[in-house]
């Protein structure tokens, strides 16, 4: 069963600051891996899709890594600004099915 | 393009009694797939279907049924509700089965009493 771990659970920091949000899984044999914002009772947003296939993707001051070989995934965040602040997801596509097996989060607060 | 929505936002509920949510997904996606939100165990994987048929179920009791129309629009449907269904589902869209980006829609609250 595919197990993701997102580390840390919560994280403040000041504005202006980069930060690295991380991702693990169990099984190596992804199909894709996605990360998403959730702001609070709020649905999902897609940030950034990483096929298996692919080392890294990059919207604007976000980019996120993959290494398939070691389990980990990193969401680099540039330059932070008060409206990140939300909780980031990581989830992975295994092989063999077409859901997404989610981390817990990261809960990001950025103070002005 | 309109996003994933889902009716209705809201929902309060007792013990016992069914509920029926529903999403229509972005114009042109084929797959649409569900899951539950709570805070303990976070979001989980309900069942995901593409062209009608339900490709792939999460470990939840059977209780939970769903089902997609020939538009794509889906529903799912709680029947016998319990406290512990209480909770955002959440439904999501894409053009074809684990692929692509999943589009998500604000949810739908439901709370049982």
């Amino acid at each position: 069963k595919q197990e993701v771990t997102q580390i840390p659970a919560a994280l403040s920091v000041p504005e202006g600051e980069n930060l690295v949000l991380n991702c693990s899984f169990t099984d190596s044999a992804i199909y894709n891996l996605q990360w998403f914002r959730q702001d609070p009772g709020k649905g999902l947003t897609s940030l950034l899709l990483i096929q298996s296939s692919q080392r890294e993707q990059t919207s604007g001051r976000l980019n996120a890594s993959l290494d398939k070989s070691s389990g980990r995934s990193t969401l680099y965040i540039a330059a932070s600004q008060p409206g990140d602040s939300a909780t980031y997801l990581c989830a992975v596509i295994i092989n063999s099915g077409y859901a997404l097996n989610f981390g817990k989060g990261t809960s990001l607060l950025v103070t002005p | 393009k309109a996003g994933v929505t889902q009716t209705p936002r809201y929902l309060i509920k007792t013990r016992g009694q069914q509920v029926t949510l529903s999403c229509s997904p972005i114009s042109g996606h084929r797959s649409v797939s569900w899951y539950q939100q709570t805070p303990g165990q976070g979001l989980q994987f309900l069942f995901e279907y593409f062209s009608e048929t339900q490709r792939n179920k999460g470990n939840f009791p059977g209780r939970f049924s769903g089902r997609q129309f020939s538009n794509s629009r889906s529903e799912m449907n709680v029947s016998t509700l319990e406290l512990g269904d209480s909770a955002l589902y959440l439904c999501a869209s894409s053009q074809s089965p684990g692929a692509d980006t999943q589009y998500f829609g604000p949810g739908t609250r439901l709370t049982v009493l």
